[in-house]
């Protein structure tokens, strides 16, 4: 079983309505981000989290919410999605304390706004 | 200013060549980490190698090694014996340990590997 999972992992929506990507992990970090990745652009974060309240904005959180339900689980919402969040989203992991420890990252869900 | 930048959009080998990716970074702390992840078609990020800012030594995962160069800043992926399955995009990441741990990525490389 995958270490770090993302459901949906594919979905198509349109203008207006509400999305939820789900992300949960077995490898027990406390560190769990969100990003998005747009041709060219390479990742973004949209959100992070330390711990279960520790959650903090990334560099392009306008028109995103975040929700750590647990601290296996980190919830990103669209509360009204348009269609220049097309993109392919990302939830990452890790370890906090140490600069060298990695982020392991899902599978990626590929959201499109019509 | 960029935190990572990768100058290359694009790159072609041959196979069984090897070849460089390159990777600069610019951060104030001292104490940070490099990684290298590689994006194949199918759109899964998978973790390559890493490199801390403390190590003495370049690091090396099997045909993965990491360029470090500490003074000139640039932390360069070399694939050696390049092989059809190494086509994808690669992207260079640093962390830093006094801004909160953030992971900083480039815009990556496409690499193309030639028969």
């Amino acid at each position: 079983d995958a270490d770090v999972t993302q459901t949906p992992r594919n979905r198509i929506t349109k203008t207006g309505k509400r999305i939820m990507l789900e992300c949960s992990q077995t490898k027990g970090h406390d560190r769990m981000y969100w990003y998005r990745q747009d041709p060219g652009l390479g990742l973004r974060l949209i959100y992070y989290s330390f711990d279960v309240k520790d959650i903090n904005k990334g560099e392009i959180s306008d028109g995103y919410s975040v929700s750590r339900q647990a601290q296996a689980k980190f919830s990103l919402s669209l509360e009204s999605a348009i269609p220049n969040q097309t993109a392919l989203y990302f939830c990452a992991t890790s370890w906090g304390g140490r600069a060298t420890d990695t982020q392991y990252f899902g599978p990626g869900t590929r959201l499109t706004v019509l | 200013a960029q935190k990572i930048t990768q100058t290359q959009p694009g790159m072609f080998v041959q196979e069984k060549e090897a070849v460089t990716l390159d990777c600069t970074y610019d951060t104030s702390d001292p104490s940070y980490g490099l990684f290298w992840y590689k994006q194949p078609s199918s759109g899964e990020m998978i973790f390559l190698i890493y490199q801390g800012s403390y190590d003495q030594q370049n690091a090396t995962e099997g045909r993965y090694s990491l360029n470090f160069q500490k003074a000139r800043k640039s932390a360069n992926l070399v694939i050696s014996a390049s092989q059809l399955g190494d086509s994808a995009m690669y992207f260079c990441a640093m962390r830093e340990y006094l801004t909160g741990n953030q992971f900083y990525f480039g815009t990556g490389t496409s690499l193309t590997v030639i028969p």
